[in-house]
């Protein structure tokens, strides 16, 4: 079956400094990737998806990016945090062709 | 602009009672619409898919439909149980191309009481 893994749960960073999430899909082969951002009182904000290695799209232009060196490995980045950069950041996956996406359980980051 | 709103930010019923969630869409032509479960500090879980040639699709106690004249799904729990207080999110794919991302709602967030 397939498990979808994100790391860590919780993160407290200060402004300015570097961010790298990971994201980690087992089970499964070329899948499709995704990365969003949850703010509190607010809907599911997709940030970047992947369709392949190499291959990202970026929904919305901000001080984050987003890198998938392996098949089934998706990371965030940033190089300086903000404020407004915290949030609840939630990994998914889906099939190739799928339709439903499939979520990893988050991770809770606050910058102060 | 494209628009997809779930007109509740908060829902609250006795147990026993039918919870009836709105999710209303402005500016898409969706072939299928989804419904997640979220649960406070986890992830959304999938639900349910529903077609536009569905009118409506079942799951236990669940029962979503999909009206494209209205522009409206409609998700229903039968039987509420206080185990079924969660947010629930719709969603829909702006492109129709499976694979691709997909668009959320902000959610209702549904309290169940004993």
């Amino acid at each position: 079956s397939q498990t979808i893994h994100q790391w860590p749960a919780t993160l407290v960073q200060p402004v300015g400094s570097p961010l790298s999430l990971e994201c980690t899909v087992e089970g499964t082969s070329n899948p499709n990737l995704y990365w969003y951002r949850q703010a509190a009182g607010r809907g599911l904000q997709l940030l970047f998806y992947s369709v392949g290695i190499g291959q990202i799209s970026s929904e919305v232009p901000q001080n984050l990016s987003a890198s998938r060196p392996q098949d089934r490995q998706f990371i965030l980045s940033s190089k300086k945090l903000l404020l407004s950069d915290s949030g609840f950041y939630l990994c998914a996956w889906m099939e190739a062709g799928g339709y439903e996406q499939y979520f990893g359980p988050g991770t809770r980051l606050t910058v102060t | 602009s494209q628009k997809i709103e779930q007109n509740s930010e908060a829902l609250n019923i006795q147990e026993g009672k039918t919870a009836t969630l709105t999710c209303n869409y402005t500016n898409y032509s969706p072939a299928y619409l989804q419904w997640y479960r979220q649960d406070p500090g986890r992830g959304p879980v999938f639900l349910l898919l529903i077609r536009e040639n569905e009118k409506e699709k079942r799951k236990e106690r669940l029962k979503v439909t999909f009206d494209t004249t209205l522009k409206q799904s409609l998700f229903h729990i039968t039987a509420s149980q206080p185990a079924d207080s969660a947010t629930y999110l719709c969603a829909l794919d702006p492109l129709n191309q499976a694979g691709t991302a997909l668009i959320f709602g902000k959610g209702t967030t549904l309290s169940v009481s004993s």
